[in-house]
């Protein structure tokens, strides 16, 4: 069965500073790889997806993530970070191999910027 | 915009009774994820629906249960609570292998 670790449970950082959340995942043949931001008190919302094609993801807000198949990583990183980047951050992978497209997630990371 | 909508937004029971948790997916969607999200346990895979039917459940009793309508939205029922059922419900609809999801209801059971 699929994994996911983050291995940070927070990660504190002053305004415009540059960031990185990582992300591990277990190996599977093919996977989709996501991150999600969570804000306080509501839903997921997506932040990039990796299905196929270019490592190299870009997302809202300033976000990019790199699938690295030999590490089995999807870290997360933005050049300069804002105080509304605050939030929690949620690694997803769904193996696409396996009827239904079930995500399984990491643990969460706190990111909180600080001013 | 998520393109699902999820009913109520908050949901207080006690011990006991049952809780009944809406989604609506955007027209077209026939895909259906539900998720729980309780302190300490993370998000954790629910159920899958599609065209109907229940497709795929996690490591839930079955006292969760669901059904999904000709309209494709979707109902999650939780029998005979336990306090340890108190959670964020997420629900998620399909997009081209992307899943998209609603603003969740917050079950309190007390």
């Amino acid at each position: 069965a699929q994994s996911v670790t983050q291995l940070d449970s927070q990660v504190p950082v002053f305004e415009e500073a540059p960031v990185e959340l990582r992300c591990n995942y277990s190996s599977s043949v093919s996977v989709y790889l996501f991150w999600y931001v969570q804000y306080p008190n509501q839903g997921l919302q997506l932040l990039l997806k990796y299905l196929s094609g270019s490592t190299l993801v870009k997302g809202i807000n300033g976000f990019e993530a790199e699938f690295n198949k030999s590490q089995t990583s999807f870290h997360l990183r933005k050049p300069s970070v804002h105080i509304s980047d605050t939030a929690e951050y949620f690694c997803a992978v769904s193996d696409s191999a396996e009827y239904g497209n079930k995500l399984v997630f990491g643990a969460g990371t706190i990111l909180r910027v600080k001013s | 915009e998520a393109g699902v909508t999820q009913s109520p937004t908050h949901l207080i029971k006690t011990r006991g009774q049952q809780a009944t948790l809406r989604c609506s997916p955007i027209s077209g969607h026939t895909s259906v994820y539900w998720y729980q999200q309780a302190l300490g346990l993370g998000l954790q895979f629910l159920l899958w629906y599609d065209e109907g039917e229940e497709r795929n459940r996690g490591n839930f009793p079955p006292r969760f249960s669901g059904r999904q309508f000709p309209n494709y939205s979707s109902e999650l029922n939780v029998n005979a609570l336990e306090l340890e059922d108190s959670a964020l419900y997420l629900c998620a609809r399909l997009d081209r292998g992307t899943q998209f999801f609603g603003p969740g209801t917050r079950l309190t059971v007390l």
